[in-house]
């Protein structure tokens, strides 16, 4: 149990361009989803909180802008990079917390981005 | 201020040679620590999630304590498919709960 997919694993795409990235729970419905990025043997950084129906909580530096997180359902979330560009290469990393009540994070399997 | 640290910060072991992880947190109000693995490439694994002190978890080679100030992840006889980043967080906080993650500890486990 407690199974979260993300789609797609791997994007590439070219600079300017907008990628949207889909976290689903499979097998739970989800009170919370987190959106993380990782750098090269760093640790994870969270980028935002959010709650279904309800609009995300963004980390301090994280511009909601280009970084846009929709929760329609207990099941879904999505972070659509806007306009994107190099920096913004990076893998990232969905989680929901929620099955059984419980407070842990089941992680995604990641999307790797590259940006041209 | 809340914080976790982990420590080593990489390992290198030999198969069948056990250690132990540590994980140090200063946070308040105490809502789990939890203790993930990752792969490279992959997103983390959960583990084990601890509330209180004096705890214990355990999963084939692996034991997760808590104290009060920190845990430890057992691992005894690692093979080399052990090998990953292991990951500690916690959950706390005065008035909004956070999840506040490690910088992770590397470990190798050598055949």
């Amino acid at each position: 149990g407690a199974v979260v997919s993300q789609h797609p694993s791997r994007v590439i795409c070219k600079s300017g361009t907008s990628v949207k990235i889909e976290c689903r729970s499979l097998d739970f419905q989800a009170t919370t989803m987190f959106w993380y990025r990782q750098f090269p043997k760093q640790s994870l950084m969270l980028m935002a909180t959010s709650n279904e129906g309800s609009k995300a909580t963004y980390e301090q530096g994280v511009e909601k802008d280009k970084f846009l997180i929709n929760h329609a359902s207990l099941t879904l979330s999505t972070l659509t990079v806007t306009s994107a560009h190099p920096e913004d290469s990076s893998f990232y990393i969905c989680s929901a917390s929620g099955p059984a009540g419980g407070n842990e994070q089941f992680f995604g399997p990641g999307t790797r981005l590259t940006v041209l | 201020e809340d914080q976790v640290t982990q420590s080593p910060e990489a390992l290198r072991l030999q198969e069948g040679e056990s250690s132990s992880l540590n994980c140090s947190y200063t946070v308040s109000g105490l809502r789990g620590l939890f203790w993930y693995r990752q792969d490279p490439g992959k997103g983390p694994e959960f583990l084990f999630t601890l509330y209180s002190a004096g705890e214990e978890k355990e999963k084939e080679r692996l034991k997760a304590t808590l104290t009060k100030k920190e845990s430890f992840l057992h691992i005894t006889a690692p093979k080399p498919e052990d090998s990953a980043t292991y990951l500690c967080a916690v959950l706390g906080g005065s008035g909004t709960y956070k999840y506040i993650f490690g910088t992770g500890t590397r470990l190798k486990v050598l055949a």
